[in-house]
C-alpha cells in the first residue's frame, strides 16, 4: 500500500481559477515537501513543512500556498492558476534518515 | 548556494553493456549525495546515498556510485544494464542538517535490444 498518496492523478484546470493539490502519508514522516518537474529542470523546491500548521517557502514559492492542517495531510493551492504552472508536482516526505518518499505525482494541466 | 549539473540530458545503452550516468555537484561543505530513479508515470525511488566512509556505495538493483571530492562527482554505474533500467535517473545533494534537497535535471536512459 502506498505510503504517499497525491491526489488528483491528474487535472485540468482555466486560468485564474483555483487549484488544490492534496498529499497523504502514512509514514508518520515529520517533514513534508512539495516539488514541481519540469523538462530540463528537474525538481525544484515549491513548499516544505516539518511539523503540522507550520509550512517554510521553497525556491519557487511565488504563485504558490501549502498547508499541513495535520501530521498526515499538506496541500498545495494555486490561488489564481496560470499557464506558466503546467507542470507535474510531487510530494515528498523524509522521516530523519535522508531519503525521500515521493508520492506518483500529479499532473496539472492550466489552460 | 548548491547545485547539481548532469551533463547528459539522453543516454542510449545496448542491453547487457556497462553504463556510467554523469553528476557534478557544488557544495561548501561535503553533502549528503543521492541518486534517485523514476520509471514512467511513477515518483522518484531512491538507489543509493552517500556521506562519508567508502567512495563507493552499492544500491538496489546492481547500482553502484563513486565519490570523487576532489572531481566534485558522484557518477553513477552499472556493469551490465537490463531493458528494464530504462527511466530518468536524478542525483541530488542535501547539507547535512539541512532537509532541503537539491536536484540535478535527470539523464533520460534508453535500454536498446
Amino acid at each position: 500500500e502506498a505510503a504517499v498518496t497525491q491526489s488528483p492523478r491528474s487535472k485540468v484546470a482555466v486560468t485564474g481559477g483555483k487549484v488544490t493539490l492534496s498529499c497523504h502519508q502514512t509514514n508518520n514522516h515529520d517533514y513534508m515537501y512539495w516539488y514541481r518537474q519540469d523538462t530540463g529542470h528537474g525538481l525544484r523546491l515549491i513548499h516544505y513543512s516539518y511539523v503540522a500548521d507550520s509550512t517554510e517557502k521553497g525556491d519557487i514559492p511565488d504563485g504558490y500556498k501549502a498547508s499541513r492542517p495535520s501530521q498526515e495531510n499538506f496541500s498545495l493551492i494555486l490561488e489564481l492558476a496560470s499557464l506558466s504552472q503546467t507542470a507535474v508536482y510531487f510530494c515528498a516526505t523524509e522521516g530523519g534518515q535522508n531519503t525521500l518518499y515521493f508520492g506518483a505525482g500529479t499532473r496539472l494541466s492550466v489552460l | 548556494a548548491q547545485s547539481v549539473t548532469q551533463p547528459d540530458a539522453r543516454v542510449t545503452v545496448s542491453e547487457g553493456a556497462s553504463l556510467q550516468l554523469r553528476c557534478k555537484y557544488s557544495s561548501s561543505v561535503t553533502p549528503y549525495l543521492f541518486w534517485y530513479v523514476q520509471y514512467p508515470r511513477q515518483g522518484l525511488q531512491l538507489l543509493l546515498k552517500y556521506y562519508s566512509g567508502d567512495p563507493v556505495v552499492q544500491g538496489v538493483n546492481g547500482f553502484e556510485a563513486e565519490f570523487s571530492k576532489s572531481n566534485s562527482s558522484f557518477h553513477l554505474r552499472k556493469a551490465s544494464v537490463h531493458w528494464s533500467d530504462s527511466a530518468v535517473y536524478f542525483c541530488a545533494v542535501s547539507r547535512t542538517g539541512n532537509y532541503k534537497y537539491v536536484f540535478g535535471a535527470g539523464t533520460r536512459l534508453k535500454v536498446i535490444a
